[in-house]
C-alpha cells in the first residue's frame, strides 16, 4: 500500500548534524511532491519548504534557509532533510508529507530530533 | 504570508453533541484550497478535508467541511470518542503554505 516511512528518533548535540529520511512506497515517487513539516514539542504545525521529485529543486520556507537542505534519491524513492549547526530549538518532530491535489494526503509517521548537551 | 486564526483553542463538548470548529484566513484564500487536518495525541495529522469542503479517503460523513473566500468551518455532527484530538486548518493555494494554531477537542 502507499505509505512514507521515516527514519528513527535522533538525539543529537548542539552544532552536530542530522539527516532524517522519507521513504515512499505503493506509488510512483517523482509524481507527487514532498513537503517537511515541524512540530515543536507541544505547538502546532509549521511548514518549512518543499522538493519537487520530479527535477530535486528544493523551495525553502521563511525560516529554514541556510542550515536545512532538501534533497532526494530516487533510485531509493527517498527524501531526505538535513539540519546542520542543530541548536536546542530545532528540538521537534520532523514529518515529511505527500502532496496532491487533495493538499497534504498522506504522512510519514514522524522523526523526533532532540538537541542536548 | 496568509495568517490562519482557529477558534476555540479548546473546545469542551460531551459525547454526541455537535462540534463547530472555525478558521479564518487574513486574506483570500485562493481556490477555496483549504484542508483540514486531525491529529490524535502521539500520532501524525490525518487528512479530513481538502478544497474546503471535500471529504478525504475513508472519513466519516460525520465530518463536513464549508466556507469560502476568509471564513471556513470544520463541524463534527456528533462527537464520537476517536475524534478527541487537535484540528488544524491549511491554506496550500499560496506560498508560503501555512497552517492554523489548532483547536483541541476535549470532553
Amino acid at each position: 500500500q502507499e505509505q512514507l516511512v521515516q527514519s528513527g528518533s535522533e538525539l543529537k548535540k548542539p552544532g552536530a548534524s542530522v539527516k532524517v529520511s522519507c521513504q515512499a512506497s505503493g506509488y510512483s515517487f517523482i509524481t507527487y511532491a514532498l513537503h517537511w513539516v515541524r512540530q515543536a514539542p507541544g505547538q502546532g504545525l509549521e511548514w518549512m519548504g518543499w522538493i519537487n521529485t520530479n527535477t530535486a529543486n528544493p523551495t525553502y520556507g521563511q525560516g529554514f534557509t541556510g542550515r536545512f537542505v532538501f534533497s532526494l534519491d530516487t533510485s531509493d524513492s527517498t527524501a531526505y532533510l538535513q539540519i546542520s549547526s542543530l541548536k536546542a530549538e530545532d528540538t521537534a518532530i520532523y514529518y515529511c508529507a505527500r502532496r496532491t491535489s487533495l493538499a497534504f494526503d498522506m504522512w510519514g509517521q514522524g522523526t523526533k530530533v532532540t538537541v542536548s548537551s | 504570508e496568509i495568517v490562519l486564526t482557529q477558534s476555540p483553542g479548546t473546545l469542551s463538548l460531551s459525547l454526541g453533541e455537535r462540534a463547530t470548529l472555525s478558521c479564518r484566513a487574513s486574506q483570500s484564500v485562493s481556490g477555496r484550497y483549504l484542508a483540514w487536518y486531525q491529529q490524535r495525541p502521539g500520532q501524525a495529522p490525518r487528512l479530513l478535508i481538502y478544497d474546503a469542503s471535500s471529504r478525504a479517503t475513508g472519513i466519516p460523513d460525520r465530518f463536513s467541511g464549508s466556507g469560502s473566500g476568509t471564513d471556513f468551518t470544520l463541524t463534527i455532527s456528533r462527537l464520537e470518542p476517536e475524534d478527541l484530538a487537535v484540528y488544524y486548518c491549511q491554506q496550500y493555494g499560496s506560498s508560503p503554505l501555512t497552517f492554523g494554531g489548532g483547536t483541541k477537542v476535549e470532553t
